[in-house]
């Protein structure tokens, strides 16, 4: 168990809907980041949070979005789902807003699948 | 900007060999470089990370990696692999004042009996 919990582990939803995928952070660690995961396009960073604010934002579509809350755990939304949202999505956390010295934590992902 | 290539998506060996398992970097300033494993069906687990001072860095599992400037390379190694390492095997990229890690597309280690 690495501390980082993702849920669900596994979402099938049908395309035009939208889901929330929900984490929680290690205890300690302030920044949270979202990546997808997909055969065809890898690790992909989406965005990442830093004590309830927004700090780096990578290939992130319009029709997603994130926020993280108050007690550090993090939501992300995807709305309008396409068949190509199919994908693994992994929550990480770090302590620090920065994690080139210490790397991060990942959590076990959410497997969504858009039929 | 940072990146990360690791050559072959795909590594087989025998269960005894040893594990080479191949990343190269782009960086404009001396990279902080890391290796991750990820078993079937779950995250990613940190196996090694070179952050500074000594080239070879040790991990779990018996693996190992050296930093080598001159080649922009990290390689991953394992004197003999085990059925268990069979798995897929990240490289990951950052730069002091980055906010994130930049990934490599994986390659699949497969250990045969």
């Amino acid at each position: 168990d690495s501390g980082v919990t993702q849920t669900p582990k596994h979402l099938i939803t049908a395309t035009g809907q939208r889901v929330t995928l929900r984490c929680s952070p290690r205890s300690g660690d302030l920044s949270v980041y979202w990546y997808q995961q997909s055969l065809d396009q890898g690790l992909q960073f989406l965005i990442q949070y830093y004590n309830g604010e927004e700090r780096a934002k990578g290939n992130i579509l319009e029709r997603f979005s994130a926020q993280q809350f108050p007690d550090l755990h993090s939501e992300l939304n995807l709305s309008s789902l396409e068949l190509g949202d199919s994908a693994l999505y992994f929550c990480a956390s770090s302590v620090a807003r920065d994690p080139w010295r210490s790397g991060y934590t990942f959590g076990s992902g959410t497997r969504l699948t858009v039929v | 900007a940072q990146s990360v290539t690791q050559l072959g998506s795909h590594v087989s060996v025998s269960e005894g060999a040893l594990v080479l398992l191949r990343c190269n970097y782009s960086s404009s300033v001396p990279p902080y470089l890391f290796w991750y494993v990820q078993y079937p069906n779950q995250g990613l687990q940190l196996l090694l990370k070179y952050t500074t001072g000594a080239t070879l860095v040790k991990g779990i599992n018996g693996f190992e990696a050296e930093f080598k400037k001159s080649e922009t390379s990290f390689h991953l190694t394992k004197p003999s692999a085990h059925m268990s390492d069979a798995a897929e095997y990240f490289c990951a990229v950052s730069e002091r004042g980055y906010s994130t890690l930049t990934f490599g597309k994986g390659t699949m280690l497969l250990v045969s009996p």
